[in-house]
């Protein structure tokens, strides 16, 4: 299988910014995903970045690649105690074939 | 409403059964994914489809199986040979943006 990264917890306050940092296998990837899980249920698709990108915004969350070091993060702005969940990010390319690779997930909790 | 669903949302078997796992989507995508969670850890593919009738082991296949007999549904059987059937499943199906959409899960133990 694939490895992909992350790190396993992050706690932020409430009001705060949070960035969950992701490391990728495939540099020739095409998709990059953020996916967020609440206890007991499924993935929900929270946003995605097309490989020639650098940047991607959706009003609270900000997407960044940096594609030399294989890098992804999600930045959550404002963060919320509705926003504590596990987050995974993902890659889907030509390498993983009709693949999609997770990371382990990262849990987000956020102290009121 | 369009989405995927999977039944029952527990599930509870003796060891040597066999048990299969239900999932339908009415989003009319032709990819389907089973995916095995395991506390800890990310989301190892089991099984998946990219058109009816046809289907792909994933990393780890030993002891599940699959169908895709209709567009709509791709149901998983747990098998006897599966040594640690005990976690949460999930199924997905995937539009041709490359978005891939999730059901609820089905949590699964073996005693």
């Amino acid at each position: 299988g694939e490895d992909v990264e992350q790190s396993l917890f992050l706690s932020v306050r409430e009001g705060d910014s949070s960035v969950i940092n992701c490391t990728y296998t495939d540099s020739s990837s095409t998709y990059l995903y953020w996916y967020k899980q609440e206890p007991g249920a499924g993935l929900q698709l929270l946003t995605y970045i097309f490989s020639n990108m650098d940047m991607k915004q959706d009003q609270r969350l900000t997407v960044l690649l940096n594609k030399k070091d294989k890098h992804l993060s999600l930045r959550i702005a404002d963060t919320q105690t509705g926003d504590s969940a596990i987050y995974f990010c993902a890659e889907y390319g030509a390498r993983t074939g009709n693949q999609f690779y997770f990371g382990t997930g990262t849990s987000l909790t956020v102290i009121p | 409403d369009g989405g995927i669903t999977q039944s029952p949302k527990y599930l509870f078997r003796k060891e040597g059964q066999n048990v299969t796992l239900s999932c339908e989507q009415n989003l009319n995508h032709d990819a389907m994914y089973w995916y095995r969670q395991d506390p800890g850890q990310g989301l190892r593919l089991i099984y998946y489809s990219q058109i009816v009738n046809d289907f792909q082991k994933g990393d780890i296949a030993e002891g599940y199986s699959v169908s895709r007999e209709k567009k709509e549904s791709f149901p998983l059987t747990v098998t006897s040979a599966q040594k640690n059937p005990t976690a949460f499943y999930l199924c997905a199906s995937r539009d041709s943006s490359y978005e891939q959409y999730f059901g609820p899960g089905t949590r699964l133990t073996v005693t």
